[in-house]
């Protein structure tokens, strides 16, 4: 089965700083997910990767897929508060419904 | 739309008690999963559907049975409850393969 492992497990950031988290797979990605929680609730949708190379952003959130697709990173360039809770990346061996997770990271970011 | 919805949101069990944890979608979504989060463990999938009819088994699906009779409803049932089976449960749909899974709030299961 596939795995992922994410990294750092958790991270504090000062606000304004940049913070880069990644998520490196045990076989080659056919999709790769990153998903944002907030303590005590959901998962919150925020990218899919699915090209060797691809490269996806949103607002201060950009996301890479590498070129042998089995590592992609998070970056968030000038951390605010509202970026706080657990990043999770999520791979897709084929099928939607078949997610595996990773484990997630911690972020705080600090006033 | 309402998007996934489950409830309940908070759950206490004793061990050897039965539930059922509901979980609906109104966006017509073929594809429904359920999930279990625990500290350390990231999520892993416990049972999954890709249709009305059609289920089958993640990586922990023992103790959990479902059922798929309509598409918008995927509930989970526990038949006899254990601590181990405490846990954050999280339930998702997407559309069809490749697509984004949208995930309901969770319930919050404690058995003792």
């Amino acid at each position: 089965s596939q795995e992922l492992e994410q990294s750092p497990q958790s991270l504090i950031v000062q606000e304004g700083k940049n913070l880069t988290i990644n998520c490196t797979s045990s076989k080659t990605l056919y999709g790769l997910y990153w998903y944002k929680q907030k303590y005590g609730e959901g998962l919150i949708f925020l990218m899919m990767l699915q090209k060797g190379g691809e490269e996806k952003s949103h607002e201060k959130i950009t996301a890479k897929l590498d070129e042998k697709k089995q590592q992609s990173s998070l970056h968030i360039t000038a951390s605010q508060p509202s970026h706080a809770g657990i990043y999770l990346c999520g791979a897709d061996p084929g099928t939607a419904s078949k997610l595996t997770f990773g484990t997630g990271t911690r972020l705080q970011v600090t006033l | 739309n309402a998007g996934v919805t489950q409830t309940p949101k908070f759950q206490v069990l004793k061990t050897g008690q039965s539930m059922t944890l509901q979980c609906a979608q109104d966006m017509n979504h073929e594809y429904m999963s359920w999930y279990r989060q625990d500290p350390g463990m990231g999520l892993r999938l416990i049972h999954y559907s890709v249709g009305a009819g059609i289920t089958d088994q993640g990586e922990v699906p023992n103790g959990y049975n479902v059922s798929r009779s309509t598409t918008e409803d995927f509930p989970l049932r526990l038949l006899s409850a254990a601590p181990s089976q405490t846990s954050v449960y999280f339930c998702a749909s997407s559309y069809v393969q490749g697509n984004e899974q949208y995930f309901g709030p969770g319930t919050r299961l404690t058995v003792t």
